[in-house]
This record gives structure tokens, C-alpha cells and sequence, in this order.
């Protein structure tokens, strides 16, 4: 069956570090693959989308990986700042939008 | 332009009743999800609308239906509800773009307890 597997455990960072956020995926063979936060009581918001025809995307200090031969996209976060803290999530799509169970992201002052 | 709206935001239920969840979005999307969210299981798929007057099995459909009322709605029911079925349910929208797509835009939310 189609899986999608994010870092369960919480990453923990200091503040001005990059976070690296890990999505891996099995018997599945997606168009695009789509990144999202998610705060505390809220529905998620889309940051980043990429194809998989393409190997990396950034907005401002957000990057994107997707390597469809490893199965894998890597989600960076440059100079990191507190406000960022927040569960992350990765989706597949392929007709349907199906996501990972998020990794959820602290940034410490 | 209030984007996607879910109904109602907060709901208890005692096992045994039903309830529909109501969602309603004003971009004009063809495409219509219905999420459920549980700790550390992230957004599980329940229902999903590639567009108006069809609808498609998710990860975790059973104990729920949907009707994809028209382009703009797409509601979730529980017949039975039952404690396993306590939850925060998502709705959301996207164009449907075969292979190329378009960011998801999700509701509130709506914080179901069934006791």
C-alpha cells in the first residue's frame, strides 16, 4: 500500500540554525509533491510545491528537494527563527492529495 | 472572500447519532477532500471529490459518506457515530489539475467528540 513517512519525533533547533525535515515515500509514483505548516488549532497552509521533474525549489528561506529515484524530499528551513515553530507536512498527489503524519518543528531563542 | 468555511466548529455527539458536517468554499475549485486528524497520525483522507457529482474512497472511509452537493459544496455524514470516530475533521479545495496542481486551501476545522 502507498506510504508516506515523515520524522516522528520532534526536531528541536537553535534559533539562526538550518532545519532539515525529512519525507520519504513507498509504492507510490507522485506528480508533485507539496509542503505544509501547520499551527496549533488551525488548518494547514501551503508553503512549497514541486514537480517531479524538478529537483529543487526556494522561497526566501525555504528550499525543496524531491529525488523520485530515492523516493524522498527534503525540506529545509535557513536562519530559523522561533516563529517557525510549528508541525510540517508533506503531500503526495496523484489525482488524490494524501499527506504524511508531520514532523513538528521547535525553534528555541 | 472567505475561502473554505466548515460547519459547525465544535460538536458532541453521543454514540448511536448521526450529524453532518457541512463545508462550502468560494474560489471556484473543482476538487473537494475531507480530512480527519487524529495525534500523531497526521491528515488522514476520508472522502475526496475530483469534481462536481463524483466522489472517491480515501485512506479511512468507513463509518462516513459525502455528497458533493454542487461545485461549491461538499458535505461529510456520520450515521452512527461512534468514540473511534473522535476527531478534528478537515475540509478542502484545490484546482484539479491532472498532472500539474495547485496548493490545497483547508477550513477551521471542526472538533467532533462522540461520548
Amino acid at each position: 500500500s502507498q506510504k508516506i513517512e515523515q520524522n516522528s519525533e520532534a526536531l528541536n533547533i537553535q534559533e539562526g540554525k538550518t532545519a532539515t525535515l525529512t519525507c520519504n515515500y513507498t509504492n507510490y509514483s507522485p506528480a508533485y509533491l507539496q509542503w505544509y505548516r501547520q499551527d496549533p488549532g488551525r488548518g494547514p497552509v501551503f508553503l512549497l510545491l514541486i514537480r517531479e521533474n524538478e529537483k529543487e525549489k526556494r522561497k526566501e528561506r525555504l528550499k525543496v528537494t524531491f529525488d523520485t529515484t530515492l523516493k524522498q524530499s527534503l525540506f529545509h528551513i535557513t536562519a530559523s527563527q522561533p516563529a517557525d515553530s510549528a508541525t510540517y507536512l508533506c503531500a503526495l498527489r496523484r489525482g488524490k492529495l494524501i499527506f504524511g503524519q508531520g514532523t513538528e518543528l521547535s525553534v528555541k531563542p | 472572500n472567505a475561502g473554505v468555511t466548515q460547519t459547525p466548529k465544535f460538536q458532541v455527539l453521543k454514540t448511536g447519532q448521526s450529524m453532518t458536517l457541512q463545508c462550502a468554499q468560494d474560489m471556484n475549485h473543482n476538487s473537494m477532500y475531507w480530512y480527519r486528524q487524529d495525534p500523531g497520525m497526521g491528515l488522514r483522507l476520508i472522502y475526496y471529490s475530483a469534481s462536481e457529482g463524483t466522489t472517491d474512497k480515501g485512506e479511512v472511509p468507513n463509518g462516513y459518506n459525502v455528497s458533493r452537493l454542487n461545485k461549491r459544496e461538499f458535505s461529510l455524514r456520520l450515521e452512527s457515530a461512534a468514540p473511534s470516530q473522535t476527531s478534528v475533521y478537515f475540509c478542502a479545495s484545490s484546482e484539479y489539475g491532472g498532472r500539474g496542481g495547485t496548493e490545497a486551501f483547508f477550513g477551521q476545522g471542526t472538533r467532533l467528540t462522540v461520548v
